[in-house]
């Protein structure tokens, strides 16, 4: 079965970085991009960007373009996300999701668990 | 970016009643690039619907989903227990971005 599982909790402090780990199993890794999306408590999803998983390629929001970096290990089925220069507002649940594309639909047909990133000094 | 306004913010029904959430968009979206996630406390979203109406794989026939241009709904026919969640809409045809979000609870 398809299954996609994120690295645990973090707690940084303001300027740092973090990186979030999501390995997958059960399906070609290469086959499907993967997203990352994050959600601050109470309020809606919001998109980061995604990476073509089979060449590395990326695309980021651009509200994140500066400071997020989309990578992948495909000998080990895991991609990462790095986001630097902490802030207290980046607090929030981060998400990887599979992207399958079904004609010029995209469906984020399964998820990471998410991985709560704390920021606090 | 494309905003998406979802309405009400919170619906309030008891199991067996219709319910009708709304997503208006602020410019024109195709409707391939239209989809409703379901998120109860503490999980990932799950898909519900892509394509503004095609159900993804074992999702109940109660919800269905239409609209096009910048108005998008999605149905619950008759409300199960477990329904009871936040529903987001997403699109993707310009960057990606999310509603704000339904809840529907218990009346």
């Amino acid at each position: 079965q398809v299954q996609l599982v994120q690295s645990g909790a973090e707690v940084k402090k303001p300027g740092a970085s973090v990186k979030v780990s999501c390995t997958t199993s059960g399906y070609t890794f290469t086959a499907y991009y993967l997203e990352w999306v994050r959600q601050v408590p109470g309020q809606g999803p919001e998109w980061m960007g995604s990476i073509n998983t089979f060449s590395g390629d990326t695309k980021y929001a651009e509200k994140f373009q500066v400071r997020v970096t989309l990578t992948r290990d495909a000998s080990i089925n895991t991609a990462y996300m790095e986001l630097s220069r902490l802030k207290s507002d980046d607090t929030a649940v981060y998400y990887c999701a599979r992207r399958y594309q079904l004609m010029s639909s995209w469906l984020f047909d399964y998820w990471g668990q998410g991985t709560l990133v704390i920021v606090s000094s | 970016e494309i905003v998406l306004t979802q309405s009400p913010g919170t619906l309030s029904l008891s199991p067996g009643e219709r319910a009708t959430l709304s997503c208006r968009a602020s410019q024109s979206v195709s409707a391939s690039y239209l989809a409703w996630y379901q998120q109860k406390p503490g999980q990932a979203p799950r898909l519900l619907i892509y394509g503004a109406s095609g159900r993804a794989t074992g999702i109940p026939d109660r919800f269905s989903g239409s609209g096009s241009g910048t108005d998008f709904t999605l149905t619950i026919s008759r409300l199960e227990p477990e329904d009871f969640a936040v529903y987001y809409c997403q699109q993707h045809a310009s960057s990606v971005t999310f509603g704000g979000g339904t809840k529907v609870e218990i009346k």
